[in-house]
C-alpha cells in the first residue's frame, strides 16, 4: 500500500520561501507511469492543484501559480518536495501531496500539513 | 481555467439517493473522461470514490456512481447513510496538462 506523507514547516514568513518535502513508501517515485502531485486547500475552501512531477523527472504546474512553484524529486530518499516563493496569506492553505495516473486521478493522499503565512 | 461550478449543497434522507452536478465546459468536463469525485469529511484528505467518469476504486461501495452529459457530469449516492454525510468535490482533466476542480458540494444526510 502506498503512503505519503508531507512534512515542513507550519509557519512562514510574508515574501519568504514555502518548501515542504512528501516522503513516499510502498512505491518508488521512479515507477513508470505515475504523476506525484502537490493540491492545496485554502481554509474552509476548496482544493486546487498546483502541479506535479512525472516519474521520469519532467514536471507541470499550475498555469497560476507557475512563476512562483518548483516542483523536485530526490529519488535516493524516495522524496519529491514543493517550493513555492514569494508567499502571502493567501498561501495559507492545507497541502497535500498525491500520485495520481495520467488523467488525475488521485488515488492516494498524504495527511496534509497545514501551512500558515504571517509574520 | 475556471472552477468547475457544484452546487454548494445536498441533502437526503437514509436510504434515498442523492445527486450532485458539476458542469464545466466543452473544454473540460465535455472533453475528457477524466472526471473523478472526492469524499473529504473534516479534518481528512479526500477520498477517491469515482475516476474516469464511472470507475469505482476497490474498496468503494456500489451505492457510488458516476455520470456525464456534455458538459455535466454527475454522482449519485444511493442508498444513503449517516457516513456519507461529508463534502464532495469533482475534478475534470482540462487539457494542455491542466487539472481543475469544483469548489464543493456539502452533503446532509436528514
Amino acid at each position: 500500500q502506498v503512503q505519503l506523507q508531507e512534512s515542513g514547516p507550519g509557519l512562514v514568513k510574508p515574501s519568504q520561501t514555502l518548501s515542504l518535502t512528501c516522503s513516499v513508501s510502498g512505491d518508488s517515485i521512479t515507477s513508470g507511469g505515475y504523476y506525484w502531485s502537490w493540491i492545496r486547500q485554502h481554509p474552509g475552501k476548496g482544493l486546487e492543484w498546483i502541479g506535479y512531477i512525472y516519474y521520469s523527472g519532467s514536471t507541470y504546474y499550475n498555469p497560476s501559480l507557475e512563476s512562483r512553484v518548483t516542483i523536485s524529486s530526490d529519488t535516493s530518499e524516495n522524496q519529491f518536495s514543493l517550493k513555492l516563493s514569494s508567499v502571502t496569506a493567501a498561501d495559507t492553505a492545507m497541502y497535500y501531496c498525491a500520485r495520481s495516473l495520467w488523467g488525475y486521478a488521485f488515488h492516494f493522499w498524504g495527511q496534509g500539513t497545514l501551512v500558515t503565512v504571517s509574520s | 481555467q475556471s472552477a468547475l461550478t457544484q452546487p454548494p449543497s445536498a441533502s437526503g434522507s437514509p436510504g434515498h439517493s442523492v445527486t450532485i452536478s458539476c458542469t464545466g465546459t466543452s473544454s473540460d468536463v465535455g472533453a475528457y473522461n477524466y472526471v473523478s469525485w472526492y469524499q473529504q469529511h473534516p479534518g481528512k484528505a479526500p477520498k477517491l470514490m469515482i475516476y474516469e467518469v464511472t470507475k469505482r476504486p476497490s474498496g468503494v461501495p456500489d451505492r457510488f456512481s458516476g455520470s456525464k452529459s456534455d458538459n455535466t457530469a454527475s454522482l449519485t449516492v444511493s442508498g444513503l447513510q449517516a457516513e456519507d454525510e461529508a463534502d464532495y468535490y469533482c475534478s475534470s482533466y482540462a487539457g494542455n496538462n491542466n487539472l481543475v476542480f469544483g469548489g464543493g458540494t456539502k452533503v446532509t444526510v436528514l
